[in-house]
């Protein structure tokens, strides 16, 4: 998985099968965490958000998991499709502001058919 | 609806040469940003704007300058273009600080070449 501070990870699955990207941020103080994607030649586009007071939270088709004790993040994907290729970010606000995110270097998820 | 429109989405300078990035919204956001993509990394804050009539610097701000000309439009300007600027240049779209929303809406980029 990525971390903020590494070169750029990938992932291959098949379609239908369920993908799990992996985050690892290292400031404890950070308390929001966000996951975009970017589809190539497009800016980033929001996905789904989690505060530090869930573990857990589900939108359609993808889960957010927060381990704050390991300050590790994961995005999962259930019944991966082609359209899901792309290259997602995490990225974690620490709250010194509010307008300042820290962004992964990203994880590339190519999906075969 | 346009969302977030950055033009130009090319542009090849020399070293030395000065331009301006312009970035336009129409969804009444209080607050946008500047951010550059490099190969290989994420994406880094370069300035932003909380509301209309302020700006902040971000992560890596040295060697641009930035305009809120009014609420829609927030523009980059770049004075004298060096290589190390050679990137592509995003502009973002929030109605709230991160910590409310974080869903920042970009626009699709203006790939910037610095010979």
């Amino acid at each position: 998985g990525e971390s903020v501070g590494l070169h750029l990870p990938t992932l291959s699955v098949q379609e239908g099968d369920n993908s799990i990207i992996n985050c690892a941020y290292s400031n404890s103080a950070s308390d929001y965490f966000i996951w975009y994607k970017q589809e190539s030649g497009k800016g980033p586009q929001f996905i789904i958000d989690i505060r530090s007071n869930m573990d857990k939270r589900q939108g359609q088709r993808v889960t957010v998991l927060l381990n704050k004790t390991v300050k590790h993040l994961s995005l999962q994907i259930a019944a991966t499709q082609p359209g899901d290729s792309a290259v997602y970010f995490c990225a974690e606000n620490s709250g010194g502001s509010n307008y300042k995110l820290t962004f992964g270097k990203g994880t590339l998820l190519t999906v075969n058919p | 609806n346009a969302g977030v429109t950055q033009t130009p989405k090319f542009q090849v300078l020399k070293t030395g040469q000065s331009m301006t990035l312009q970035c336009a919204q129409d969804m009444n956001h209080n607050s946008m940003y500047w951010y550059r993509q490099d190969p290989g990394m994420g994406l880094r804050l370069i300035y932003y704007s909380a509301s209309e009539g302020t700006t902040d610097k971000g992560e890596v701000p040295n060697g641009y300058n930035v305009s809120r000309l009014n609420k829609r439009e927030f523009s980059l300007r770049l004075e004298s273009a060096a290589p190390s600027q050679t990137s592509v240049y995003f502009c973002a779209s929030s109605d709230k600080g991160h910590r409310r929303t974080g869903e920042l809406f970009f626009g699709e980029g203006s790939r910037l070449t610095v010979l």
